[in-house]
């Protein structure tokens, strides 16, 4: 099993500009969301999404968008990138969202923003 | 949802057994006390989940006592290979299932 799958792994962009952050799973896993990691510092919960169609902000969403069109896949939109949004980015998955179960993390995103 | 401390840091040698203790005061009733474990560069990786007394799997024990406010991690013989951040997490079953990580405890083992 391929578990959780980002890309890219590495990315630089220039201020301003958008890129789309790619998370798949080939879990049928209900919950899926998206984290950053700053140097130092806990993750931070970005946007989750308890399912197809459904989508909430968590911690630190400004900035970022999210969709969820299919069980699979959990894309992060930067619209406009910031200095401030270079960091690590994690996506996670697990089982079910309504029972406390274990979540698999990608390998995560370094993306540096110049 | 709760809020957890743990040290900052802990250093071991190969071979020691290591205790991580985790302080979560403000533990509601369904809340559960997970511990991940993240390598550098890596995503964090769930250790064991626990809700009261003591949780065993073949990577760790967790040891909760009767009041629920602090959990403590046991790693038994630890390796070089278990330098590490470890985090503690309290949270609900609930039907968000998001996960709250603090700043961990960074293990350092020596040889």
């Amino acid at each position: 099993n391929a578990g959780v799958t980002q890309t890219p792994k590495f990315q630089v962009l220039k201020t301003g500009q958008s890129m789309t952050l790619q998370c798949a799973q080939d879990m049928n896993h209900e919950y899926m969301s998206w984290y950053r990691q700053d140097p130092g510092m806990g993750l931070r919960l970005i946007h989750y999404s308890v399912g197809a169609g459904i989508t909430d902000q968590g911690e630190v969403p400004n900035g970022y968008n999210v969709s969820r069109s299919t069980t699979e896949d959990f894309p992060l939109r930067l619209l406009s990138a910031a200095p401030s949004q270079t960091s690590v980015y994690f996506c996670a998955s697990s089982y079910s969202a309504t029972l406390n179960t274990e979540a698999f993390f990608g390998q995560g995103t370094r993306l540096t923003v110049v | 949802l709760a809020k957890t401390t743990q040290p900052i840091s802990m250093d071991s040698y190969e071979g020691q057994e290591v205790n991580i203790t985790c302080s979560h005061n403000n533990i509601a009733t369904n809340d559960y006390i997970t511990w991940y474990q993240q390598f550098p560069s890596q995503g964090p990786r769930f250790i064991i989940q626990g809700y009261k007394t003591k949780v065993t799997n073949e990577v760790a024990s967790l040891f909760i006592p009767a009041d629920r406010k602090s959990s403590t991690l046991s790693l038994p013989r630890v390796s070089l290979s278990d330098t590490a951040v470890y985090y503690c997490l309290v949270g609900p079953g609930g039907a968000t299932n998001k996960l709250i990580f603090g700043t961990g405890t960074l293990l350092a083992v020596q040889p």
